[in-house]
């Protein structure tokens, strides 16, 4: 089974927050990663943050992490149609540095 | 090019046959991925290349699947005798070699789609 869980969906309304959430389990994870997979592309990294962090902010995205419940989530402000994409999280183990454990992947639609 | 291309783009194939899927990663890159990404699956680690150390093979799902870097560059993923659900998006990816706790940001291909009938 799958060490890191999101929900499959989000539906938002243009320039609204998205809110995408993600669980992990492997509580020695260095870095976590948000990916971004449009249609027909393969999959980009939007922003990632270490482990002994709490938040990280990039423009339009905050990455906030609860170490204590293995909690990450992506915050998209002013979400736009281009934002549409299946959005990825994924975490990498300490004993494993080239395994990226990713979880199934939310599925973001915009609507106008 | 500048960044990880694989081919074929899409292949259809028999219950049976066997496959063979190309990666070309980034230039200078020294470590070298393969993920499956299925529907309802999400993306599945498969094997990782780093350098001239002995390849990570532990997600690879049966002795079906194999894979090789040659030189340090070029991968190949074979798998052989395929079966209706090895049908999937077969993702490359290639990231910069660097060791346990650094940061590790892989650049993915656009995949191969496998079909097997």
């Amino acid at each position: 089974g799958e060490d890191v869980e999101q929900s499959l969906f989000l539906s938002v309304r243009e320039g609204d927050s998205s809110v995408i959430n993600c669980t992990y389990t492997d509580s020695s994870s260095t870095y976590l990663y948000w990916y971004k997979q449009e249609p027909g592309a393969g999959l980009q990294l939007l922003t990632y943050i270490f482990s002994n962090m709490d938040m990280k902010q990039d423009q339009r995205l905050t990455v906030l992490l609860n170490k204590k419940d293995k909690h990450l989530s992506l915050r998209i402000a002013d979400t736009q149609t281009g934002d549409s994409a299946i959005y990825f999280c994924a975490e990498s183990m300490a004993d494993s540095w080239g395994k990226l454990q990713f979880g199934a992947g939310t599925q973001v639609v915009v609507t106008p | 090019g500048a960044g990880v291309s694989q081919s074929p783009s899409n292949k259809v194939t028999e219950k049976g046959k066997d496959v063979e899927l190309r990666c070309d990663p980034i230039s200078g890159h020294t470590a070298l991925y393969w993920y499956r990404q299925s529907l309802g699956q999400g993306l599945e680690f498969l094997i990782y290349f780093q350098g001239n150390s002995a390849p990570d093979k532990s997600g690879l799902p049966s002795d079906r699947f194999s894979a090789e870097r040659t030189g340090g560059s070029v991968s190949t993923l074979t798998i052989q005798r395929t079966q209706q659900e090895d049908s999937a998006v077969y993702l490359c990816a290639s990231s910069e070699g660097s060791g346990t706790g650094t940061y590790n940001e892989q650049f993915f291909g656009p995949g191969t789609r496998l079909t097997v009938l």
